[in-house]
């Protein structure tokens, strides 16, 4: 089983709709949670981190629960912007000093 | 403050060839990285160093070999280039920190013929 596993997708959406992403873990040390974006043939950029209480950047929600050790994203009136793959990170030990990428899910916003 | 950094941008090497492939960083960050990224495999954790001097093993660190003299230079080592070893390397680093931000180089495309 992967450290951390995602839906690859692709997902094809239509401009406008609203769009949501989950990811499991497996390490339950881990402490640390991000979403990366990832544009094609590009490096990942941190797209947010991941609260244990939930938070929202503009039209993008990330929300973690520990317990089912699961983190979603959340994106709302989705552009064409947004098309990009998407990567589910973990702290993959104790001191986090190593994170852990999901292989990605992609998104394509279709106008 | 250029963030990260990696020479060179694209290489192409023959079997058995050996190469180093150099990130620098102006970010004065404790934590680099060095990962691989394949096609359905995501990215992949070659080696990282915590500190200057300091290096360990990431989940596939065979045929590589690092170095970190360094604080701002993380250096990855080919010594006898295999054609399973091309793929798309991009080298990271962050702040020490367990919820510190990870910012990726531009990455370094490798082809081994």
């Amino acid at each position: 089983r992967k450290e951390v596993e995602q839906d690859p997708g692709p997902f094809n959406v239509p401009e406008g709709a609203t769009v949501a992403f989950n990811c499991t873990y497996s390490n339950s040390a881990s402490q640390s949670f991000f979403w990366y974006r990832q544009d094609c043939r590009k490096e990942p950029k941190l797209l947010m981190s991941v609260y244990s209480s939930g938070n929202e950047d503009g039209r993008f929600t990330a929300q973690l629960n520990r317990a089912s050790q699961y983190i979603s994203l959340l994106i709302r009136d989705s552009k064409l912007s947004d098309s990009a793959t998407y990567l589910c990170v973990a702290g993959a030990n104790f001191g986090n000093e190593k994170l852990t990428f999901g292989t990605g899910t992609r998104l394509t916003i279709i106008p | 403050n250029a963030g990260v950094t990696q020479t060179p941008k694209f290489r192409v090497l023959k079997t058995g060839q050996s190469m180093t492939l150099l990130c620098a960083q102006d970010m004065n960050h404790e934590y680099m990285y060095w990962y691989r990224q394949d096609p359905g495999m995501g990215l992949r954790l070659i080696h990282y160093s915590v500190g200057e001097g300091t290096t360990a093993k990431g989940e596939v660190p065979d045929g590589y070999n690092v170095s970190r003299l360094k604080k701002q230079n993380f250096l990855l080592g080919l010594e006898s280039a295999a054609p399973s070893q091309t793929s798309v390397y991009f080298c990271a680093s962050r702040l020490a920190g367990g919820t510190e931000t990870q910012y990726f180089g531009p990455g370094t495309r490798l082809l081994v013929l």
